[in-house]
């Protein structure tokens, strides 16, 4: 069975820092990139950033670019996101996603919760 | 800053087809998906590869494709299909995906 599970997600001030996990398993992981999709209180969803394969390319939305880092560690079927200068509006849930097979199918976490309030 | 467009909202009555669609350019070059969500739970994929649907889906369930618009359609609208619907799909490069505003579907 494939499971992505994120963790790391709590209550952090504004400017301060928080790393996200994100484990897989029940696939080949390393054959695999990984998004990192948020969702605010009551809001769409948005695309915050993605590693390739072998963390060859790595993507950010311009809402995050420069504050938040992506990597990967093929070794424990994990991705990261370290988010950095923190402000309200990164209040979200935040949601790890395989990228889709060629028969078009995705695999993606329940969420951790990220507040950002002093 | 490509985006995918949804209307805000579609509201049918038990028993009838909802249509809901999504327009953005670079839908021709790109593959579109379409998620419910239910309030508290992650998104589900209903709809993949524009009009595949997955396993587990019910076949009232239809995806289409014609130019820079797909749409998904419930055929026979129940009441436990009531929630949020999000398109998505990537940039003409497929670099970074990208996600429709949500459509809230109510069923009357």
């Amino acid at each position: 069975e494939v499971q992505l599970v994120e963790s790391g997600g709590g209550l952090v001030k504004p400017g301060g820092s928080l790393r996200l996990s994100c484990v897989a398993s029940g696939f080949i992981f390393n054959s695999y990139g990984i998004n990192w999709v948020r969702q605010a209180p009551g809001k769409g969803l948005e695309w915050v950033s993605s590693i390739s394969v072998s963390g060859r390319y790595i993507y950010y939305a311009d809402s995050v670019k420069g504050r938040f880092t992506i990597s990967r560690d093929d070794a424990k079927n994990s991705v990261y996101l370290e988010m950095n200068s923190l402000r309200a509006e990164d209040t979200a849930v935040y949601y790890c996603a395989r990228e889709y097979d060629s028969s078009g199918t995705s695999y993606w976490g329940q969420g951790t919760l990220v507040t950002v309030s002093s | 800053s490509y985006e995918l467009t949804q209307p805000p909202s579609v509201s049918v009555s038990p028993g009838q087809t909802a249509r809901i669609t999504c327009s953005a350019d670079a839908l021709p070059k790109q593959y579109a998906y379409w998620y419910r969500q239910k309030p508290g739970q992650a998104p589900v994929v209903v709809m993949k590869k524009d009009s595949e649907r997955p396993s587990g889906i019910p076949e009232r369930f239809s995806g289409s494709s014609s130019g820079t618009t797909v749409t998904l359609t419930i055929s026979g609208v129940q009441a436990e299909d009531e929630a949020d619907y999000y398109c998505q799909s990537a940039d003409s490069s497929g670099t970074y995906w990208v996600f429709g505003g949500g459509t809230k579907l109510t069923v009357l």
